[in-house]
């Protein structure tokens, strides 16, 4: 089945850095979206991605649809410590609704 | 800003007892869904539902598992006989369909244990 694997699995980083992660997938996704999990909480959505190509930026998030449409890109300016979580792509199996997320990207800002 | 709630926040239950969850969609979205996470795991799709019926459901999904929407406003998941294997964190998520649908917004999730 379709997979989404995420990289960096972690990454420690100094507060002001900016962070980049990305995700890959074997098949096309014509969606992407971002997510970011806090310790028990449920993910929130950060950024939707509908075209290939496309840039979206929300705040200090950039992210950004792959021409491929077997890739996207998250990145992060200026990283605060408020920063801290999980960060999960996610996207609709082709033709469905069925969402597959990736294996997550866990960020941790050290002040 | 309306958002996706969930009760109970956790759920402590004995092997072999059914357990409801009950999540409350935004009110006007039309697609609803449950993803489970397992502890240190990724979030996995369950079910998706849509005009009073399942629309997909994954492998996990089997006869154990079921949704309903009894009122116009909740959505529950339940399992029948829960197993040892079931403790996770279930979540709740809903879309608004057509040019909205792929913006599936979750709810907080309730944690199911099973002892």
């Amino acid at each position: 089945g379709q997979q989404l694997n995420q990289s960096p699995q972690s990454m420690f980083i100094q507060e002001g850095e900016d962070v980049s992660m990305n995700c890959t997938s074997s098949s096309i996704f014509n969606t992407w979206l971002w997510y970011k999990q806090e310790p028990g909480e449920g993910p929130v959505l950060l950024i939707a991605l509908y075209k290939a190509g496309e840039l979206t930026s929300n705040g200090r998030l950039t992210a950004q649809f792959g021409i491929t449409r077997k890739d996207s890109f998250l990145n992060i300016s200026a990283s605060i410590p408020s920063d801290v979580g999980i960060y999960f792509c996610a996207g609709p199996a082709a033709g469905t609704y069925k969402y597959i997320f990736g294996t997550g990207t866990r960020l941790k800002v050290l002040a | 800003e309306p958002e996706v709630t969930q009760t109970p926040s956790h759920q402590v239950t004995q092997m072999g007892q059914e357990v409801i969850l009950r999540c409350v969609p935004i009110s006007n979205h039309l697609y609803f869904y449950w993803y489970r996470q397992i502890l240190g795991q990724k979030v996995e799709f369950l079910v998706s539902f849509y005009n009073n019926e399942i629309s997909e459901k994954s492998e996990i999904f089997d006869d154990q598992f079921s949704v309903e929407r009894p009122d116009g406003s909740n959505f529950t998941l339940k399992i029948r006989s829960t197993k040892l294997e079931d403790s996770a964190m279930y979540f709740c998520a809903s879309s608004g369909g057509g040019g909205m649908g792929p913006r599936q917004y979750f709810g907080p999730g309730t944690r199911l244990t099973v002892t």
